[in-house]
């Protein structure tokens, strides 16, 4: 059973500062990994996705890094701006034939920027 | 359009009524899942309809039961909730194309509250 964890809970950087978002998986056999963002009350918004055949993916000022051989996903976020300030989750994608990708979520990051 | 909404926004109900929640994606997927979220935890898989049958369904309560009319919507019924069923309920869909990355867009919810 797939088991995703993100530490720390909670991150306090000051506006500028680059983010380093870390999540870590028990299960290599992992189909993709899936970032989000999310603002209370709200729902989840996809940031980025690495597959499983992937080392990284860039959009903007993110990148998220994969290397299941020590089962672990980095999200780095540049230059980081008050209007970053959510929480981030991590999920690992675990395919199931004829039934979708099941994703296994993190606790998240909960991330403050200050100005 | 990678746009998927859900309604109502906000629910409030007894534990003798019966309500409803609706999905709905126009992005041609095939593939749409139920979550339930509580307050500062991550999101849990309850259900997962695939083609429009239900194909994964995590051990959820029969006071919860999930519809999928077509495949552009979802419906999750409600009847006989309990107090701890109240949370953020989070509504996805993915493709199921062997050449796609399979990424789930979310909804923005509907926080319901069980009176």
């Amino acid at each position: 059973k797939q088991e995703v964890t993100q530490i720390p809970a909670a991150l306090s950087v000051p506006e500028g500062e680059n983010l380093v978002l870390n999540c870590s998986f028990t299960d290599s056999a992992i189909y993709n990994l899936q970032w989000f963002r999310q603002d209370p009350g709200k729902g989840l918004t996809s940031l980025l996705l690495i597959q499983s055949s992937q080392r990284e993916q860039t959009s903007g000022r993110l990148n998220a890094s994969l290397d299941k051989s020590s089962g672990r996903s980095t999200l780095y976020i540049a230059a980081s701006q008050p209007g970053d300030s959510a929480t981030y989750l991590c999920a690992g994608g675990g395919w199931v034939k004829a039934a979708g990708n099941k994703l296994t979520f993190g606790g998240g990051t909960r991330v403050l920027v200050k100005p | 359009d990678t746009e998927v909404t859900q309604t109502p926004k906000h629910l409030v109900m007894g534990m003798t009524n019966k309500k409803s929640l609706k999905c709905e994606q126009h992005m041609g997927h095939r593939a749409m899942y139920w979550y339930k979220q509580k307050a500062k935890k991550p999101p849990e898989l309850m259900f997962v309809y695939s083609y429009e049958k239900l194909s994964i369904n995590e051990s959820v309560p029969s006071r919860f039961s999930p519809e999928c009319p077509n495949s552009s919507l979802l419906n999750l019924h409600l009847h006989a909730l309990q107090p701890e069923d109240s949370a953020l309920y989070l509504c996805a869909s993915s493709t199921l194309l062997a050449v796609s990355s399979y990424e789930q867009y979310f909804g923005p919810g509907t926080r319901l509250t069980v009176t």
